[in-house]
């Protein structure tokens, strides 16, 4: 079963636009945490934000915002203000289990940004 | 050094040849991961070790790949009998045994392996 869903393959957004980049989750384990990493085309991956299953609030990084709505099990990433720079694949990740018991971290499929100026 | 070190960065090898990939994490982590990622896809889990635990192998796609860690420092991944379909980057990561948002997961540069 798909743990982690990205239905955007690709999106466009203007520069100093915000998009939201859109992730879905199943897990049974009410302890989870929600990541999303962003892969350049260099390859490297560099991880964004973070959001745990009990956190009260949703997480804020700078211009990377999560919209967590834990009943509809989706975990959203905003990004503010969009800049040419964030042109890249986004991946949503999600890892179950105590918060003190770490576990494999499951990839969406990726979701790739073009920024347009 | 300060992050996930992996070797080589580049791999060519002949479809039959085995190959071992090396992962050095960062100082201290204990938890440590490794993922494919063939070209235009997501990231497949292969295999996790954390601590002296017993590693979570599930993501491994046939007998031919195998890891091993020693103690909570290097990681190798050997894939024999390369086949084609093993071409791809193979990702290491590692992660502090904490919870929270303090489990945040570092990734390596990657080894590209091309198998011809």
């Amino acid at each position: 079963a798909q743990k982690i869903t990205q239905t955007q393959p690709g999106m466009f957004v203007q520069e100093k636009e915000a998009v939201t980049l859109d992730c879905t989750y199943d897990t049974s384990d009410p302890s989870y945490g929600l990541f999303w990493y962003k892969q350049p085309s260099s390859g490297e991956m560099i991880f964004l934000i973070y959001q745990g299953s009990y956190d009260q609030q949703n997480a804020t990084e700078g211009r990377y915002s999560l919209n967590f709505q834990k009943a509809r099990k989706s975990a959203n990433l905003v990004i503010s203000a969009s800049q040419l720079g964030d042109s890249a694949m986004y991946f949503c990740a999600m890892r179950e289990g105590r918060y003190n018991q770490g576990g494999k971290l499951i990839f969406g499929q990726g979701t790739e940004l073009s920024v347009k100026p | 050094g300060a992050g996930v070190s992996q070797s080589p960065s580049n791999k060519v090898t002949e479809k039959g040849k085995d190959v071992e990939l090396r992962c050095d994490p960062i100082s201290g982590h204990t938890a440590l991961y490794w993922y494919r990622q063939r070209l235009g896809q997501g990231l497949e889990f292969l295999i996790y070790f954390q601590g002296n635990s017993a590693p979570d192998k599930s993501g491994l796609p046939s007998d031919r790949f195998s890891a091993e860690r020693t103690g909570e420092s290097v990681s190798t991944l050997t894939i024999q009998r390369t086949q084609q379909e093993d071409s791809a980057v193979y990702l290491c990561a590692s992660s502090l045994y904490v919870g929270g948002s303090g489990n945040t997961i570092y990734f390596g540069e990657g080894s590209w392996l091309t198998v011809v």
